[in-house]
Protein backbone atom coordinates (compact mmCIF):
# COMPACT_ATOMS: atom_id res chain seq x y z
CA UNK A 1 0.00 0.00 0.00
CA UNK A 2 1.20 3.63 -0.41
CA UNK A 3 3.58 4.67 2.80
CA UNK A 4 5.86 7.54 3.01
CA UNK A 5 8.77 7.65 5.45
CA UNK A 6 11.13 9.59 7.12
CA UNK A 7 14.71 8.64 7.41
CA UNK A 8 16.01 10.46 10.46
CA UNK A 9 13.38 11.59 13.38
CA UNK A 10 16.08 14.00 14.99
CA UNK A 11 17.52 16.82 13.04
CA UNK A 12 19.79 18.79 15.04
CA UNK A 13 21.94 22.57 13.34
CA UNK A 14 23.35 25.32 14.38
CA UNK A 15 21.64 28.76 13.50
CA UNK A 16 22.50 29.85 10.28
CA UNK A 17 23.26 26.45 8.99
CA UNK A 18 21.01 24.72 6.19
CA UNK A 19 18.94 21.89 7.16
CA UNK A 20 17.86 19.25 4.69
CA UNK A 21 14.98 16.60 5.72
CA UNK A 22 14.79 13.80 3.65
CA UNK A 23 11.77 11.33 2.67
CA UNK A 24 11.23 8.55 1.09
CA UNK A 25 8.07 7.82 -0.32
CA UNK A 26 6.53 3.88 -1.59
CA UNK A 27 4.02 4.67 -3.96
CA UNK A 28 5.63 5.23 -7.77
CA UNK A 29 2.15 6.39 -8.97
CA UNK A 30 1.54 9.25 -6.95
CA UNK A 31 1.69 12.64 -8.49
CA UNK A 32 1.81 15.07 -5.74
CA UNK A 33 4.11 15.74 -2.81
CA UNK A 34 3.59 18.02 0.03
CA UNK A 35 5.79 19.29 3.38
CA UNK A 36 4.40 21.27 6.51
CA UNK A 37 5.56 22.25 9.41
CA UNK A 38 3.46 21.75 12.87
CA UNK A 39 4.81 23.18 15.73
CA UNK A 40 4.15 22.35 19.45
CA UNK A 41 0.56 22.27 19.93
CA UNK A 42 -0.74 23.43 16.47
CA UNK A 43 -2.41 22.32 13.64
CA UNK A 44 0.12 21.55 10.37
CA UNK A 45 0.63 24.40 8.32
CA UNK A 46 1.62 24.09 4.67
CA UNK A 47 5.06 24.95 3.58
CA UNK A 48 5.46 23.93 0.73
CA UNK A 49 4.29 21.53 -2.49
CA UNK A 50 5.51 20.24 -6.05
CA UNK A 51 3.89 18.11 -8.72
CA UNK A 52 5.73 14.84 -10.16
CA UNK A 53 6.49 16.66 -13.76
CA UNK A 54 9.00 18.77 -11.31
CA UNK A 55 12.37 18.21 -9.92
CA UNK A 56 12.74 21.22 -7.78
CA UNK A 57 10.44 23.98 -6.67
CA UNK A 58 11.43 27.19 -4.57
CA UNK A 59 10.04 29.31 -1.81
CA UNK A 60 11.19 31.87 0.48
CA UNK A 61 14.12 29.93 2.47
CA UNK A 62 12.78 26.50 1.03
CA UNK A 63 13.56 23.74 -1.64
CA UNK A 64 12.32 20.84 -2.42
CA UNK A 65 13.77 18.30 -4.35
CA UNK A 66 12.26 15.31 -5.84
CA UNK A 67 13.71 12.65 -7.62
CA UNK A 68 11.34 9.92 -8.82
CA UNK A 69 13.80 7.21 -9.70
CA UNK A 70 14.71 6.39 -6.19
CA UNK A 71 11.11 7.92 -4.91
CA UNK A 72 13.00 10.48 -2.75
CA UNK A 73 11.62 13.54 -1.82
CA UNK A 74 13.94 16.17 0.11
CA UNK A 75 13.15 20.09 2.33
CA UNK A 76 15.91 22.19 2.23
CA UNK A 77 15.86 24.90 4.81
CA UNK A 78 18.72 27.57 4.08
CA UNK A 79 19.79 29.61 6.78
CA UNK A 80 18.02 27.92 9.43
CA UNK A 81 16.70 29.82 12.34
CA UNK A 82 15.49 29.13 16.02
CA UNK A 83 11.75 29.53 14.63
CA UNK A 84 11.87 26.73 12.16
CA UNK A 85 12.19 24.44 15.05
CA UNK A 86 8.96 22.46 14.75
CA UNK A 87 8.28 18.64 13.34
CA UNK A 88 8.04 18.26 9.43
CA UNK A 89 5.87 16.02 7.96
CA UNK A 90 6.20 14.67 3.83
CA UNK A 91 3.03 13.99 2.58
CA UNK A 92 2.22 12.40 -0.65
CA UNK A 93 -1.20 11.82 -2.91
CA UNK A 94 -2.50 10.30 -5.95
CA UNK A 95 -5.16 12.58 -8.10
CA UNK A 96 -7.61 11.53 -5.31
CA UNK A 97 -6.75 14.53 -2.78
CA UNK A 98 -5.77 12.40 -0.24
CA UNK A 99 -2.83 12.99 1.61
CA UNK A 100 -0.79 10.10 3.32
CA UNK A 101 1.67 11.35 5.84
CA UNK A 102 4.79 9.98 7.37
CA UNK A 103 5.95 9.72 10.88
CA UNK A 104 7.61 13.50 10.74
CA UNK A 105 11.27 14.72 11.29
CA UNK A 106 12.08 16.85 14.41
CA UNK A 107 14.17 19.42 13.73
CA UNK A 108 16.27 21.14 16.47
CA UNK A 109 17.87 24.39 15.83
CA UNK A 110 20.12 25.38 18.40
CA UNK A 111 22.43 28.93 19.02
CA UNK B 1 -10.85 35.40 6.92
CA UNK B 2 -11.70 32.27 6.36
CA UNK B 3 -10.66 29.40 9.01
CA UNK B 4 -11.45 25.79 9.47
CA UNK B 5 -11.92 25.50 13.66
CA UNK B 6 -12.30 22.20 15.90
CA UNK B 7 -14.11 21.99 19.37
CA UNK B 8 -13.68 21.30 21.78
CA UNK B 9 -9.73 21.89 22.49
CA UNK B 10 -9.85 19.30 24.66
CA UNK B 11 -11.47 16.65 26.03
CA UNK B 12 -11.60 13.82 28.72
CA UNK B 13 -14.50 10.91 28.44
CA UNK B 14 -15.51 7.42 30.07
CA UNK B 15 -14.39 4.48 28.19
CA UNK B 16 -17.86 3.20 26.34
CA UNK B 17 -19.21 6.77 26.17
CA UNK B 18 -19.96 8.12 22.78
CA UNK B 19 -17.86 11.21 22.15
CA UNK B 20 -18.30 13.90 18.84
CA UNK B 21 -15.80 16.07 17.48
CA UNK B 22 -16.75 19.45 15.79
CA UNK B 23 -14.80 20.34 12.54
CA UNK B 24 -16.30 23.89 11.14
CA UNK B 25 -14.67 25.37 7.75
CA UNK B 26 -15.75 28.35 6.31
CA UNK B 27 -13.24 28.29 2.97
CA UNK B 28 -16.36 26.38 1.15
CA UNK B 29 -14.04 23.49 0.90
CA UNK B 30 -15.63 20.19 -0.72
CA UNK B 31 -13.05 17.75 0.58
CA UNK B 32 -12.75 17.52 4.52
CA UNK B 33 -10.71 15.10 6.52
CA UNK B 34 -9.72 13.47 10.14
CA UNK B 35 -6.22 12.25 11.00
CA UNK B 36 -5.55 11.47 14.22
CA UNK B 37 -1.79 11.74 15.63
CA UNK B 38 0.28 9.35 17.68
CA UNK B 39 3.74 9.54 18.73
CA UNK B 40 5.81 7.42 16.71
CA UNK B 41 2.80 7.35 13.96
CA UNK B 42 2.23 10.67 12.58
CA UNK B 43 -0.88 11.71 11.20
CA UNK B 44 -2.62 8.76 10.30
CA UNK B 45 -6.53 8.88 8.34
CA UNK B 46 -9.47 7.98 9.56
CA UNK B 47 -12.17 9.25 7.64
CA UNK B 48 -12.77 11.87 4.49
CA UNK B 49 -15.01 13.48 2.55
CA UNK B 50 -15.56 14.76 -0.98
CA UNK B 51 -18.42 16.54 -0.07
CA UNK B 52 -22.16 16.70 0.92
CA UNK B 53 -23.22 13.39 1.63
CA UNK B 54 -20.03 11.47 0.85
CA UNK B 55 -18.05 9.89 3.19
CA UNK B 56 -14.97 7.17 2.83
CA UNK B 57 -13.04 5.78 5.43
CA UNK B 58 -9.00 6.07 5.78
CA UNK B 59 -6.58 3.58 7.05
CA UNK B 60 -7.66 3.64 10.92
CA UNK B 61 -11.54 4.17 11.06
CA UNK B 62 -12.71 1.16 12.92
CA UNK B 63 -14.90 2.56 16.26
CA UNK B 64 -15.27 5.97 14.32
CA UNK B 65 -17.81 7.52 11.92
CA UNK B 66 -18.44 10.64 10.09
CA UNK B 67 -21.15 12.49 8.52
CA UNK B 68 -21.56 15.20 6.23
CA UNK B 69 -24.70 17.30 5.80
CA UNK B 70 -23.41 20.38 4.70
CA UNK B 71 -19.99 22.18 3.28
CA UNK B 72 -18.94 23.69 6.69
CA UNK B 73 -18.86 20.81 8.99
CA UNK B 74 -17.23 17.10 9.62
CA UNK B 75 -18.36 15.84 12.83
CA UNK B 76 -16.55 12.37 13.61
CA UNK B 77 -17.77 10.41 16.43
CA UNK B 78 -16.54 7.89 18.61
CA UNK B 79 -19.30 5.99 18.86
CA UNK B 80 -17.61 4.00 22.35
CA UNK B 81 -14.76 5.35 23.25
CA UNK B 82 -11.97 3.16 23.89
CA UNK B 83 -8.40 4.09 25.84
CA UNK B 84 -6.49 3.61 22.27
CA UNK B 85 -8.41 6.22 20.90
CA UNK B 86 -6.44 8.76 23.37
CA UNK B 87 -4.91 10.74 21.05
CA UNK B 88 -4.74 14.24 19.07
CA UNK B 89 -7.30 14.86 16.41
CA UNK B 90 -7.08 16.78 13.25
CA UNK B 91 -9.65 17.96 10.91
CA UNK B 92 -8.44 19.19 7.94
CA UNK B 93 -10.03 20.41 4.62
CA UNK B 94 -9.24 21.19 1.16
CA UNK B 95 -10.05 22.51 -2.17
CA UNK B 96 -10.79 20.49 -5.47
CA UNK B 97 -9.87 21.46 -9.15
CA UNK B 98 -7.79 24.12 -8.36
CA UNK B 99 -4.45 22.15 -9.49
CA UNK B 100 -3.69 21.64 -5.89
CA UNK B 101 -4.43 19.70 -2.70
CA UNK B 102 -2.65 21.74 -0.20
CA UNK B 103 -4.92 21.03 2.91
CA UNK B 104 -5.69 23.39 5.54
CA UNK B 105 -5.59 22.10 9.27
CA UNK B 106 -7.52 22.89 12.41
CA UNK B 107 -5.52 23.56 15.99
CA UNK B 108 -6.34 19.91 17.16
CA UNK B 109 -8.53 18.34 19.58
CA UNK B 110 -6.59 16.54 22.49
CA UNK B 111 -9.15 13.53 23.82
CA UNK B 112 -8.25 11.45 26.98
CA UNK B 113 -9.97 8.04 26.97
CA UNK B 114 -9.99 7.11 30.99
Amino acid sequence: GESVGLHLPTLSVQEGDNSIINCAYSNSASDYFIWYKQESGKGPQFIIDIRSNMDKRQGQRVTVLLNKTVKHLSLQIAATQPGDSAVYFCADSLWIDKLIFGTGTRLQVFP
Amino acid sequence: DAEITQSPRHKITETGRQVTLACHQTWNHNNMFWYRQDLGHGLRLIHYSYGVQDTNKGEVSDGYSVSRSNTEDLPLTLESAASSQTSVYFCASSPTGQGNTEAFFGQGTRLTVV
